[in-house]
């Protein structure tokens, strides 16, 4: 069974422009959850979809946001890029209503 | 909302030897209490975890033991290998995949 699949591994974006992150779930998992992994702050929780809707959300600004389609796939987007936003965005897949979450690679977001 | 502690934040230890690792949470009403092993270059891989209807639970080497009343649950590793070492992370949620609160993790490094 395929494992959670985040492409790109790797992102290098000026400050300013946007960017749009991807994930495939587990096979079977609707569930998909974002986080954002800094040297300073650690792995934080972004947000969480299923069937197609946002159902949670951390303390994040408005700039990150994200959608999920009908397929469980799931996309994040960060607009107008900052310096602090280079992290490791990995995402997380589980089946709904269960807590155990598996994690795709991540993608390394670099802001220059 | 939750705040997750976790201690200490580099361990080295002899290969053979026992690891452990500690943490605290705030929220009462978390239940649900993983453990992550996240490798240079990769995502957190879920190694153990526990619920809260449950004191102890063990797998092979590891075995993760929890403390309600006074909010902490501790990873154990026996017999520590040199593949043992990574960054380890403990998480607490409420029982749903979303919004994980992760400790801020501890290097663990085995010397042969």
């Amino acid at each position: 069974k395929a494992g959670v699949t985040q492409t790109p591994r790797y992102l290098i974006k000026t400050r300013g422009q946007q960017v749009t992150l991807s994930c495939s779930p587990i096979s079977g998992h609707r569930s998909v959850s974002w986080y954002q992994q800094t040297p300073g702050q650690g792995l934080q929780f972004l947000f969480e979809y299923f069937s197609e809707t946002q159902r949670n959300k951390g303390n994040f600004p408005g700039r990150f946001s994200g959608r999920q389609f009908s397929n469980s796939r799931s996309e994040m987007n960060v607009s107008t890029l900052e310096l602090g936003d280079s992290a490791l965005y990995l995402c997380a897949s589980s089946l709904v209503g269960v807590p155990e979450a598996f994690f795709g690679q991540g993608t390394r977001l670099t802001v220059v | 909302g939750e705040n997750v502690e976790q201690h200490p934040s580099t361990l080295s230890v002899q290969e053979g030897d026992s690891a452990v690792i500690k943490c605290t949470y705030s929220d009462s009403a978390s239940n649900y209490f993983p453990w992550y092993k996240q490798e240079l270059g990769k995502g957190p891989q879920l190694i153990i975890d526990i619920r809260s209807n449950v004191g102890e639970k063990k797998d092979q080497r590891i075995a993760v033991t929890l403390n309600k009343t006074a909010k902490h649950f501790s990873l154990h590793i026996t017999e520590t290998q040199p593949e043992d070492s990574a960054v380890y992370f403990c998480a607490a949620s409420t029982g749903t995949a979303s919004k994980l609160t992760f400790g801020t993790g501890t290097r663990l490094q085995v010397t042969l």
